[in-house]
């Protein structure tokens, strides 16, 4: 079982670039999640998706895009990359969006020049 | 505002116990979560309480007080492997997990 599958793992992107980060999940979960991890702070919640097909923004969302157009993928998009998005980026699920065990993917570094 | 307070770091010694402590301030309160991270990695869940008192499992125990908005991690017979940062959440009222910054945690033989 591979849990939750991100990629790329790691990526240098010039600012001003279009990248979609991809997050892949096989435990049926309903609800996804992306964080971003910075040093010195907590997880800080970009977009989630409570089921298939619904999105929501959390604490971060300015610059970034998802969808959840099935229940297995929930895609990350930054439409142009700048240099404070420069984060390690984390997908996570749960069975449901009122459980706080989040299943975690093992996360994509990304660097903005 | 909502905020999660924890110690930057921590060190201890292989084989003692280590305690790591947890204040949290949330808008409405839906459980205390503890998850493991070592360096590099992924966050893994360790724990959940949203009654008052101690929960334990194996090695590892957590505690709530929510008239106090504290918790704390005990970490018994410490092992080199536990070596990690440690990161305290609260569950808001809209289901929301609120993340404090994490203790690293330091094991010296």
């Amino acid at each position: 079982i591979a849990g939750i599958t991100q990629a790329p793992t790691s990526q240098i992107l010039a600012a001003g670039r279009r990248m979609t980060l991809r997050c892949t999940q096989d435990m049926r979960h309903n609800a996804m999640y992306w964080y971003r991890q910075d040093l010195g702070l907590g997880l800080r919640l970009i977009h989630y998706s409570n089921t298939a097909g619904t999105t929501g923004k959390g604490e971060v969302p300015d610059g970034y895009s998802v969808s959840r157009a099935n229940t297995d993928d929930f895609p990350l998009t930054l439409a142009s990359a700048v240099p404070s998005q420069t984060s390690v980026y984390f997908c996570a699920s749960s069975d449901s969006r009122d459980t706080g065990e989040l299943f975690f993917g093992e996360g994509s570094r990304l660097t903005v020049l | 505002g909502q905020n999660i307070d924890q110690p930057t770091e921590m060190t201890a010694t292989e084989g003692a116990i280590v305690q790591i402590n947890c204040t949290y301030q949330t808008s409405g309160f839906n459980g205390l979560f503890w998850y493991q991270q070592h360096a590099g990695e992924a966050p893994t869940f360790l724990s959940y309480n949203v009654l008052d008192g101690l929960e334990e499992k194996g090695r590892f125990s957590s505690f709530l007080s929510r008239s106090k908005g504290y918790s704390y991690l005990l970490l018994k017979e410490l092992q080199m492997k536990d070596s990690a940062s440690y990161l305290c959440a609260s569950m808001d009222s809209n289901y929301q997990l609120i993340w404090g910054a994490g203790t690293k945690l330091i094991i010296k033989p």
